[in-house]
């Protein structure tokens, strides 16, 4: 089946370490999204990409990095510098245009520094 | 610059009424609109999105939206509220940047379907 698979579905870290969260996509997307949501929030903007090996900084990517060396995959890695990122991660997939075009969601990956 | 709002944090109904939850938009050029819903623990599933094709739009699971230039809406609805509505409601618009283009996401509407 099509789709956009994240992968854990829970994590926990320790303080001062750094985890990666996995993102595959088989839609063929050229675009690839990642969000954090924290409860009142809403889902806000880490990084995004539309084409391989070139990403953009969302609205809050300090202490986070990306990587696109593929077109299906874009891993998100917390790094220790990210002050509370304790959160639930949600990965994305669209196509570029036309711009009524929805993106795809995985189901997520809740991250939880113990 | 584009953006959105939701002016309502929690929404609670009684099964079998309607449902509205409010979206306003900021925007200098006709946006791309759309509204999700994400159940707990979930990702996001599409219900609808705006398409400059007709104002009123037709989604998923009898929910409608309803584009409003002169007042910069996308209100969602639905005439009867099922249990199953009970969610977290999202609207959401598709904006140009330098770097292309993103999703910016309004705070979410909580809604709860009571009995």
């Amino acid at each position: 089946d099509g789709g956009i698979t994240q992968s854990p579905k829970y994590l926990f870290r320790k303080e001062g370490q750094n985890v990666t969260l996995s993102c595959e996509q088989n839609l063929n997307h050229d675009a690839m999204y990642w969000y954090r949501q924290d409860p009142g929030q809403g889902l806000r903007l880490i990084y995004y990409s539309q084409i391989v090996n070139d990403f953009q900084k969302g609205d809050i990517a300090e202490g986070y990095s990306v990587s696109r060396e593929k077109k299906e995959s874009f891993p998100l890695t917390v790094t220790s510098a990210q002050k509370n990122p304790t959160a639930f991660y949600l990965c994305a997939s669209s196509i570029l245009k036309p711009m009524n075009t929805e993106a795809f969601f995985g189901q997520g990956t809740r991250l939880t520094v113990v | 610059a584009q953006s959105v709002t939701q002016l309502d944090s929690h929404v609670s109904v009684s099964e079998g009424t309607p449902v509205l939850l409010r979206c306003n938009y900021s925007s200098s050029y006709s946006p791309s609109l759309f509204w999700y819903v994400q159940h707990p623990n979930k990702g996001l599933q599409l219900l609808l999105k705006y398409t400059s094709a007709a104002t009123l739009v037709k989604g998923i699971n009898g929910f409608e939206a309803e584009f409003k230039k002169s007042e910069t809406s996308f209100h969602l609805t639905k005439p009867s509220a099922h249990m199953s509505d009970a969610a977290e409601y999202f609207c959401v618009v598709r904006k140009l940047t330098g770097g292309g283009n993103k999703l910016t996401f309004g705070t979410g509407t909580q809604l709860k379907v009571e009995l």
